[in-house]
């Protein structure tokens, strides 16, 4: 099946430690998102790549870093610069930059020890 | 930038009755308002949009409204059911003459509950 895959469900980490989320699609798709999702915040824009090799920086970037090396793939590191990195991570995509419907996957979870 | 507001952030019906969420937006250039529903554990999805120049859509039990003079855009469920119970998120973006997708904003979310 098409889709969105997200990988860890689960993630911990210690204070201090850089760590990578994973993405990749399989829709085609050209663009791609990394939504942060708080209680009672709402889901807030990190960063965001309408093409392979560019991403442009969302609302909430410092402490994140991306890359899009490869259509299918959209990875979030999530730096030790990050003050409060405790949160549910979505990813997402669009068709294109200007596609009506994003696709999420299921998220993952970081907790900081 | 655009800032979208929810309300209310918790909504309890007996089933079968009509539940509504209501969203402002503040960017007058906006054009694009989709609602999404993410289920416990899962990632929300999108079950209804609309777009500027339409001032209602309905697809089955939901629909959706837009006043664009004022603002606001609410989500309409009717007949709920249990499996409606989950949280509810709007948004709002500028997007090209294709639609939009791109940067959207989204309110903080409406936690709708169907009891039996």
């Amino acid at each position: 099946d098409g889709g969105i895959t997200q990988s860890p469900k689960y993630l911990f980490r210690k204070e201090g430690q850089n760590v990578t989320l994973s993405c990749e699609q399989n829709l085609n798709h050209d663009a791609m998102y990394w939504y942060r999702q708080d209680p009672g915040q709402g889901l807030r824009l990190i960063y965001y790549s309408q093409i392979v090799n560019d991403f442009q920086k969302g609302d909430i970037a410092e402490g994140y870093s991306v890359s899009r090396e490869k259509k299918e793939s959209f990875p979030l590191t999530v730096t030790s610069a990050q003050k409060n990195p405790t949160a549910f991570y979505l990813c997402a995509s669009t068709a294109t930059a200007n596609t009506g419907e994003l696709f999420f996957g299921e998220g993952s979870r970081l907790t900081v020890l | 930038g655009e800032n979208v507001e929810q309300h209310p952030s918790t909504l309890s019906v007996q089933e079968g009755d009509s539940a509504v969420i209501k969203c402002t937006y503040s960017d007058s250039a906006s054009n694009y308002f989709p609602w999404y529903k993410q289920e416990l554990g899962k990632g929300p999805q999108l079950i209804i949009d609309i777009r500027s120049n339409v001032g209602e859509k309905k697809d089955q039990r939901i629909a959706v409204t837009l006043n664009k003079t004022a603002k606001h855009f609410s989500l309409h469920i009717t007949e709920t059911q249990p499996e409606d119970s989950a949280v509810y998120f709007c948004a709002a973006s500028m997007s090209g003459l294709t639609g939009g997708g791109n940067k959207l904003t989204f309110g903080t979310g409406t936690q709708l509950k169907v009891e039996l």
